[in-house]
This record gives C-alpha cells, structure tokens and sequence, in this order.
C-alpha cells in the first residue's frame, strides 16, 4: 500500500543546532506539504511543494527551508533551531486535483532545549 | 485570503446522542471544505470534503456534514456518537482559485464523548 513517513519520529536537539525532517512517500504525489502543530494553533503551513524543484513558503516559514529534488522526497531543515520550534512536524501528500485531499504522515516530534 | 474558524474548543457529548462540530468559513471564490480527525500520537486522517453537489456530506465511520453557503458553515454531524469518536477533529479549506492546492486549518475541537 502507498503510504508517507516521517523520520525521525521524535528529536531532541539543543538551541542552534541544524535538524532535518525527512518526509517519503509512494503515493507519487506532486504536491507536498510541512505543517507544524501547537496548542490553540492548529496546524500551520510552513513550506510546500507543488513538484521537483518547486518549492513555496507557507504562513510560518522564518528558520526553515526545503528542498525537492524527486517526487518522493521533501525534507524540512531547520538551519539553526530555537525553542520557538519546539513542535510536532506533519507532513502530508496530495495529488494535482484541487479536490483531492491531502494524506498526513504520522509526525515528527521535535524538542528543542 | 482563506480561513476557517471553530468556535469550540470543547465539546462532550453522551454516548448514543447526536453530536455537532461546528466550523466557519471565509475564501474567495468557491469553497473546498474538509473534516480531518487526529487520535492521540497520529496524523490527521481525512473523514469528508465538499466540492460541489448535495450540501449534506456523507463521510467515513457515520460522520457527515452540512454545508451551509448562506451561513458559511460547514459542520461536522454524527447521529449517534460513540465512545471511539473521542478525539481532535479539524475543518479545513482550500481556496478555489487556481493553485492554490494547499488547506487552511482551523484550531481543532477536541470531542469527548462521555460513557
């Protein structure tokens, strides 16, 4: 079955310091999205992917970046991590319908001290 | 720009009664509405979506919604709740224009449904 990971599944890293957040899917999907989760936020977009070597800011994009260099694959660095960021990490798959939904991974819990 | 709003963060219910998770609306141009549910340490998973067509959304495990477009709303409905619908659920919106194929979601309301 098609499905999207996430990895790693939970993170603690110290202030500074740069993380990835690897995200993999076999739906052969070209739209690919970061969503972080906070209480009384909801889930916000960070970046996003509409195919190889797109690439878009979301609504929360400062310290991050992506990169897409195959379908399967958008992996979200977080170039020098703050507190601020201490988060749960989702990413999500959809296909070129506007009407399609969007497919979540399990998500990445990130601390960081 | 799109947004949703839910209204409650809360919402409990009695088991076997009918439960309600409401969910506004703003976008421009026509609405794609989602329902998504989260249980503990998971991902969202899709429940329902309103495209065009019937306003009342049948969806996954008896869940369905009624879009309202005078109201702009578009909640969340169960006849009978059951103790395993306990969880987050979120509405989301996707704007009708072209490309915009990402969702805006709401805050989430947590629902406990009561034994």
């Amino acid at each position: 079955d098609a499905e999207i990971t996430q990895s790693p599944r939970h993170k603690i890293t110290e202030t500074g310091r740069q993380v990835t957040l690897a995200c993999h899917q076999t739906w052969n999907h070209n739209n690919m999205f970061w969503y972080r989760q906070d209480l009384g936020h909801g889930l916000r977009l960070i970046h996003y992917s509409y195919g190889v070597q797109d690439t878009n800011k979301g609504e929360v994009s400062d310290g991050y970046s992506v990169s897409r260099s195959n379908t399967e694959d958008l992996p979200l660095t977080l170039e020098s991590a703050a507190s601020s960021q201490t988060s749960v990490y989702f990413c999500a798959s959809s296909g070129t319908r506007l009407s399609g939904e969007l497919f979540f991974g399990e998500g990445s819990r990130l601390t960081v001290l | 720009a799109q947004s949703v709003a839910q209204p409650e963060d809360q919402v409990n219910v009695a088991e076997g009664n009918p439960l309600t998770v409401k969910c506004t609306y703003s976008v421009s141009g026509n609405p794609y509405l989602f329902w998504y549910v989260q249980y503990p340490n998971r991902g969202l998973q899709f429940l329902l979506k309103y495209i065009t067509g019937d306003n009342l959304v049948k969806g996954s495990y008896g869940f369905e919604a009624e879009f309202n477009k005078s109201q702009t709303s578009f909640h969340l409905k169960k006849p009978s709740a059951l103790v395993s619908d306990s969880a987050l659920y979120f509405c989301a919106v996707r704007g009708g224009q072209t490309g915009a194929n990402n969702l805006f979601f709401g805050t989430g309301t947590r629902l406990t449904v009561i034994p």
